[in-house]
């Protein structure tokens, strides 16, 4: 079946440093969301690509859709502490009744050491 | 703003006892989910719905039923629980289209930690 894996699991960074997750899939993906949890919490939406090669910025974060639209990215620049929590990419489930259905990758767990 | 409202934030529960976790939206969303959230597992779908007493199953719905006799409640029902049952429940909602090429963003509850002992 589908799949969308993402690398690396865990990732500790120095305040101030970059950090970078990615996400691949086994399908061609129509469009591709990112979802941030913060400890405690629950996933909250971020950003959705779709154009093949895309790129959108939010403030310091930055995401990429892959050309073949088979992998995306996402970029912190210089990170706080309130970069820290889990980060979700999710692809559309496709075939049958699958409309708003997503396959999520395994998340990236960010820790931001002050 | 999007409400998803679970209706416990951690419940204790014994093996072998039949367990009700509640979800209510109220966005008028045609699609509801759950997901069991595990470390290094990422959000696994259990059971969804795109409409009244509609549902299909997930990815992973053995030992789980589900019930939408409302549009805005998605009941998840461990029929018989188990300790491998023990972990963090989300429901979540959306609307039922984005768009030929585009999905709608999901709406996720503040989750059930669900202890089986």
């Amino acid at each position: 079946g589908q799949q969308v894996m993402q690398i690396p699991q865990y990732q500790h960074v120095q305040e101030g440093e970059d950090f970078t997750t990615y996400c691949n899939s086994s399908t061609t993906l129509s469009n591709i969301q990112w979802y941030k949890q913060r400890p405690g919490g629950h996933p909250v939406f971020l950003i959705q690509l779709v154009k093949s090669g895309e790129v959108k910025k939010q403030k310091r974060l930055t995401f990429q859709f892959g050309e073949a639209k088979k992998n995306s990215s996402l970029h912190i620049t210089a990170t706080q502490t309130t970069d820290v929590g889990t980060y979700f990419c999710a692809g559309p489930v496709t075939g049958g009744t699958s409309y708003g259905k997503l396959t999520f990758g395994q998340g990236t767990i960010l820790t931001v050491h002050p | 703003d999007v409400k998803v409202t679970q209706s416990s934030r951690y419940l204790v529960k014994r093996t072998g006892e039949k367990v009700f976790l509640e979800c209510v939206q109220d966005m008028d969303h045609e699609n509801m989910f759950w997901y069991r959230q595990d470390p290094g597992l990422g959000l696994r779908l259990i059971y969804f719905s795109y409409d009244v007493k509609m549902k299909e199953k997930g990815d992973i719905p053995e030992g789980y039923s589900v019930s939408r006799e409302k549009k805005e409640r998605f009941s998840l029902i461990l029929e018989s629980a188990s300790t491998n049952q023990t972990s963090m429940y989300l429901c979540a909602s959306s609307l039922l289209w984005g768009g030929r090429f585009s999905n709608q963003p999901q709406h996720f509850g503040d989750g059930t930690r669900l202890s089986i002992l």
